[in-house]
């Protein structure tokens, strides 16, 4: 099973300034990567896929890079609908894990 | 648009069964493949069961394995995962989720674009 690390757990920002997201693969796993939001009461919603590519809808201050086993999400600026937990997702292989998320809170 | 919407959750005994349920609509239900995807109350979450749109190709996580059955009936757009034998460890919020399909070609391999609600199972005696 490919283990999924994401860093800082938690990540206090003040609205309008830039977060940085981490999420380590413990073996690559190409650009098969997602990256979703969740907030409190609400089920996951897809942000990156292939590591880079925003789905649908997403604003453009939501930006995803990497590949292999290092990935980075960055919110350029963030606004107050963007205060919630963020999980990375590998899709890999047939088992695909998450990791265990970072909570983006008010500082 | 595209909707899932899960239900059957409940407070169950450990050992015994339940039976989820999701239903698709707003996208070609049989072509797609899905997932039955589980979160503990506060925890993160994790990827328990595929099944290809013919039901032809299916997955489980360990955990589940044994225990768990997922299914389909593509003329009434529904998903089904049967547990047996549930545990406390099983206590979690139930999310059916789609994978995506690019071009006509639909892969287990591939992200989830879009997720239902969740069903609220508990297992507790």
């Amino acid at each position: 099973e490919i283990v999924m690390t994401q860093s800082p757990a938690t990540l206090s920002v003040s609205p309008g300034e830039r977060a940085t997201l981490s999420c380590r693969a413990s073996q690559g796993v190409g650009s098969n990567l997602a990256w979703f939001l969740q907030k409190p009461g609400q089920s996951p919603r897809l942000l990156i896929y292939g590591a880079s590519t925003r789905a649908p809808g997403i604003p453009a201050r939501f930006s995803g890079s990497g590949s292999g086993t290092e990935f980075t999400l960055t919110i350029s600026s963030l606004q107050s609908e963007d205060f919630a937990v963020y999980y990375c997702q590998h899709y890999n292989d047939w088992s695909p894990t998450f990791g265990g998320g970072t909570k983006v809170e008010i500082k | 648009q595209v909707q899932l919407v899960e239900s059957g959750g409940g407070l169950v005994k450990p050992g015994g069964s339940l039976r989820l349920s999701c239903v698709g609509s707003g996208f070609t239900f049989k072509n797609y493949f899905l997932s039955w995807i589980r979160q503990a109350p506060g925890k993160g979450l994790e990827w328990i069961s595929f099944l290809s749109g013919s039901s032809s190709y299916t997955h489980s996580a360990d955990s589940v394995k044994g225990r768990f059955t997922i299914s389909r009936d593509n003329a009434k757009n529904s998903l089904y995962l049967q547990m047996n034998n549930l545990r406390a460890e099983d206590t979690a919020i139930y999310y059916c989720a789609r994978v995506f399909c690019s071009g006509g070609v639909c892969r287990m391999q591939n992200y989830f674009d879009s997720w239902g609600h969740g069903t609220l199972v508990t297992v507790s005696s």
